[in-house]
């Protein structure tokens, strides 16, 4: 499986768009790339993925380069209540096609009043 | 309508002990996991079941013995604990498939003593 790079850390004014990027470079052709959130002493909770195209739902774009080695997350507003770790994975079918999530460390992602 | 639910929230044992976590979704997903998130935050894989047939088994320590009565439920059985098997334990289920998100029960936070 592909390993993503994410920054550690980043902070995002209340109401402004938080874009959160993730490295992915050797990402193969039939793998996605998830995002994910955790927000404290909850579970991981499922944003948005994609394969090849930018994808857009009610909480968030995705926007995946075209050589797919990076994308970014998007969230457009920004509340206090969006404060968590994020996740950017990728999953793909390996040798094996289990559809396994493997977390890395996460983006950090502090809003801020 | 809790969509995926793990009983009980809290877990205080002593070292020595067996216990059982169990989980439950109601989303009609044909595939479930466990995950382990350690006092360092990092998440990992440790089990996965696809229509009750076991699929991804990582480098677990054999006291543990995920059970799967049906496809609705996923439980996770702990013999002789140990400190270090202290963290929160996450279930999760999906459909089948790497274009299918997961999603996560609120977690059993487990102490050993």
């Amino acid at each position: 499986d592909a390993k993503t790079t994410q920054p550690t850390s980043m902070d995002c004014a209340e109401g402004r768009a938080a874009n959160l990027p993730c490295n992915h470079s050797t990402i193969s052709g039939n793998e996605y790339v998830y995002w994910y959130r955790q927000i404290h002493s909850q579970g991981p909770q499922y944003i948005i993925h994609g394969l090849k195209n930018n994808e857009t739902n009610e909480m968030a774009s995705l926007i995946i380069t075209e050589d797919r080695k990076s994308s970014t997350l998007i969230l457009p507003h920004a509340t206090l209540r969006d404060t968590a770790v994020y996740y950017c994975i990728v999953r793909g079918d390996g040798s094996s096609n289990t559809g396994k999530l493997i977390f890395g460390q996460g983006t950090t992602l502090q809003v801020k009043p | 309508d809790t969509a995926v639910s793990q009983t009980p929230k809290y877990l205080v044992t002593q070292m020595g002990n067996d216990k059982s976590i169990k989980c439950e979704q109601n989303l009609g997903h044909d595939t479930m996991y466990w995950y382990k998130q350690d006092s360092k935050k990092f998440l990992k894989i440790m089990f996965s079941y696809n229509n009750k047939e076991l699929i991804i088994n990582e480098t677990v320590p054999n006291r543990f013995s995920p059970k799967s009565p049906d496809k609705a439920h996923l439980n996770l059985h702990i013999n002789s604990l140990e400190l270090g098997d202290s963290a929160v334990y996450f279930c999760a289920s999906s459909q089948a498939g790497l274009d299918n998100e997961q999603y996560f029960g609120p977690g059993t936070r487990l102490t050993v003593t």
